[in-house]
C-alpha cells in the first residue's frame, strides 16, 4: 500500500521567513495530494491540495509543487506569522475511494 | 453550509463495552470516510463509505465497523474496547464518489480505562 513519510518532524522560523515542509510517497499511482493543517485540540483543515496533472498550485502565501518522477511534493508558506504555527499534514491519495494515507506530521514553530 | 458534525465530542468507556459514534456529512456529500487519530500512530484510514456502501477498509480488526444511512449520516462501532483504542475519531466528508477534497468533522475523543 501507499507510504507517505514527511520530514522534518518539527520545524521552527523566525517570523516574516519562509518555510518549506517536505513528504515523499510511494504509490506511482496516487494522484491527490492534500495538504492539512491542525491546530492544537482542532480539526484537520484542508489549505490547499494538488492533482498529478499539476506541477505546482499557489493560494496567497502557500503553495505546493509536486514532483511525480521523484515521487514527493512539498508545501510552502512564505511571510510566516505566529499564527501559521501548527501540526502540518502531509497525504495522499489515489483518488479513487477517498483514502488518504497521511504522513506523520510536522510540527511548526513560527517565532515571534 | 454547516459543516461536518459528529456526536458525542467526549466519550469515556471501560475496556469490553462498546461504542458508537455518528458523524453527519456536509449536506449534499455522500462520501463519510473515518479516520482514527493517536500520538503514536498519526491519522490512519479505517473505512470509508459512499451510498450506503463500504468501498475501502484500513488495517484494522473486524471490532471495528460501520455503516451508512440513506441520508448520508454514518455510525462507526467499536465492540469489546481495549485501552489502546483511546484516540481521536475523526470522520471527513467528501462531495462525490470520484472526489478528492475531504472535510473532517471536529472528532470525538475516546478515552477507553
Amino acid at each position: 500500500g501507499e507510504n507517505v513519510e514527511q520530514h522534518p518532524s518539527t520545524l521552527s522560523v523566525q517570523e516574516g521567513d519562509s518555510a518549506v515542509i517536505k513528504c515523499t510517497y510511494s504509490d506511482s499511482a496516487s494522484n491527490y495530494f492534500p495538504w492539512y493543517k491542525q491546530e492544537l485540540g482542532k480539526r484537520p483543515q484542508l489549505i490547499i491540495d494538488i492533482r498529478s496533472n499539476v506541477g505546482e498550485k499557489k493560494d496567497q502565501r502557500i503553495a505546493v509543487t509536486l514532483n511525480k518522477t521523484a515521487k514527493h511534493f512539498s508545501l510552502h508558506i512564505t511571510e510566516t506569522q505566529p499564527e501559521d504555527s501548527a501540526v502540518y499534514f502531509c497525504a495522499a491519495d489515489t483518488g479513487a475511494n477517498s483514502k488518504l494515507t497521511f504522513g506523520k506530521g510536522i510540527t511548526l514553530s513560527v517565532r515571534p | 453550509k454547516a459543516g461536518v458534525t459528529q456526536t458525542p465530542r467526549y466519550l469515556i468507556k471501560t475496556r469490553g463495552q462498546q461504542v458508537t459514534l455518528s458523524c453527519s456529512p456536509i449536506s449534499g456529500h455522500r462520501s463519510v470516510s473515518w479516520y482514527q487519530q493517536t500520538p503514536g500512530q498519526g491519522l490512519q484510514f479505517l473505512f470509508e463509505y459512499f451510498s450506503e456502501t463500504q468501498r475501502n477498509k484500513g488495517n484494522f480488526p473486524g471490532r471495528f465497523s460501520g455503516r451508512q444511512f440513506s441520508n448520508s449520516r454514518s455510525e462507526m462501532n467499536v465492540s469489546t474496547l481495549e485501552l489502546g483504542d483511546s484516540a481521536l475519531y475523526l470522520c471527513a466528508s467528501g462531495s462525490t464518489g470520484g472526489s478528492y477534497e475531504q472535510y473532517f468533522g471536529p472528532g470525538t475523543r475516546l478515552t477507553v480505562t
